[in-house]
């Protein structure tokens, strides 16, 4: 079992329609990053949250910290919001663990 | 303020050889981290440099080897080559250690014939 899954692995969307990528994790974090992934390996930070909710622009990340789960929700989908959406975890033990990602594609 | 960046760009080299990948921090930037990711996989952590010395490391062995330098650039050195080393090596680089937020370099790609 790995430290953190993801879900969906893939993810095929119509513009417009809202998405929700899960990320699950079983390890002591310090924070969850959501990370962006373009095609040619670029890699953007979206998100680092420990608590609560953070939003900006049409991407929101939630975290449950009891229940060891976070969520990334993408309201109005668009073309270019096609990418891999991966999920990381730092731990309290200075380890690093990701999920395996998310490859959306969001059809015009 | 200048990103991170990652040099070369791609590499090919073969198996049983030496390489040394290099990553120059976001400027203020005290901690480095390095990741390996195959193709079609989600990164591997290899291990985090802060302040110089080494703060965490994933399960890679110890051919695997890093530097971080007084100007926090950093380099991954990786020793006797194997196929399976073939990958995308990213480093990024965090004003203060791994829970803070990661701006992420380009990335090597690196092919071991």
């Amino acid at each position: 079992k790995n430290e953190v899954e993801q879900s969906p692995q893939n993810l095929t969307a119509q513009e417009g329609e809202f998405i929700t990528i899960n990320c699950s994790y079983s390890v002591g974090i310090s924070a969850l990053h959501w990370l962006q992934q373009h095609p040619g390996g670029g890699i953007v930070s979206l998100f680092m949250l420990s608590s609560g909710k953070k939003k900006h622009g049409r991407l929101i990340a939630t975290i449950n910290i009891q229940e060891k789960h976070s969520s990334l929700h993408i309201t109005a989908s668009h073309p270019r919001d096609s990418a891999v959406y991966i999920c990381a975890a730092p731990t309290t033990g200075n380890q690093f663990y990701f999920g395996t990602g998310t490859s959306l594609t969001v059809i015009p | 303020e200048t990103g991170v960046t990652q040099s070369p760009t791609h590499l090919i080299k073969t198996r049983g050889q030496q390489v040394t990948l290099r990553c120059s921090s976001q400027s203020g930037h005290n901690t480095v981290s390095w990741y390996q990711q195959a193709l079609g996989q989600g990164p591997q952590f290899i291990f985090q440099y802060y302040r110089e010395e080494e703060n965490g490391r994933g399960n890679f062995p110890p051919r695997f080897s890093g530097l971080q330098f007084p100007n926090y650039s950093s380099e991954l050195n990786v020793n006797a080559l194997e196929l399976d080393d073939s990958a995308l090596y990213l480093c990024a680089s965090s004003l203060d250690r791994a829970s803070d937020e990661q701006f992420f370099g380009p990335g090597t790609r690196l092919t071991v014939l």
